[in-house]
């Protein structure tokens, strides 16, 4: 089975640009959720959806959106780009969004605004 | 507060020795802890988990970890370490959110860093 897919893998952005990130869950997996990983303030929850429905929304400013398409597949997009946004931004997927699932992770976009 | 602590930033291990890597937790309820691994430049790779049962997990790569309830505790180990294995390590729980219908949140600790000499 294939893994949890994002891409770009890679993007470079200027302040104020907005940007939109892909995800492609492993087959059969409803669940997708989205994290942002810093140095500083380690891995922070972004938002889950299960369903095309936002499930739980992490504590980020109304910049940050996302969505989920009926195929599973997720996009989260960051508009007003600030310096701060610069992190590495994981998406993982689950079968299901319950206590006991394990999430699956994918290999992560590395934005860099400057 | 729902939360998970790993109190070490990094572990330093030699090639062939047991190590151990720490995590506490502090939950409402029962706790269901996860551990994963991040290599460079990689996404998480899903290591093990603690459901209910046996306080012992087995995982991957010969990874195992011990959930103690009266400590708040679920430390990762591993009988002898590997350099391939030094990487990122996180502790995560899977918490409800109150009044919510059934949902729940993933909390990671900040992550330990595990270098394993030669």
């Amino acid at each position: 089975k294939a893994g949890v897919t994002q891409t770009p893998r890679y993007l470079i952005k200027t302040r104020g640009q907005q940007v939109t990130l892909s995800c492609s869950p492993i087959s059969g997996h409803r669940s997708v959720s989205w994290y942002q990983q810093t140095p500083g303030q380690g891995l922070q929850f972004l938002f889950e959806y299960f369903s095309e429905t936002q499930r739980n929304k992490g504590n980020f400013p109304g910049r940050f959106s996302g969505r989920q398409f009926s195929n599973s597949r997720s996009e989260m997009n960051v508009s007003t780009l600030e310096l701060g946004d610069s992190a590495l931004y994981l998406c993982a997927s689950s079968f299901l969004p319950g206590l006991t699932d394990e999430q699956y992770f994918g290999p992560g976009t590395r934005l860099t605004v400057t | 507060a729902q939360s998970v602590a790993q109190p070490e930033d990094q572990v330093n291990v030699a090639e062939g020795n047991p190590l151990t890597v720490k995590c506490t937790y502090s939950v409402s309820g029962n706790p269901y802890l996860f551990w994963y691994v991040q290599y460079p430049n990689r996404g998480l790779q899903f290591l093990l988990k603690y459901i209910t049962g046996d306080n012992l997990v087995k995982g991957s790569y010969g990874f195992e970890a011990e959930f103690n309830k009266s400590q708040t505790s679920f430390h990762l180990k591993k009988p002898s370490a590997l350099v391939s294995d030094s990487a990122l390590y996180f502790c995560a729980v899977r918490v409800p959110l109150p009044s919510s219908g059934g949902y729940n949140k993933l909390i990671f600790g900040a992550g330990t860093r595990l270098a394993v000499h030669p």
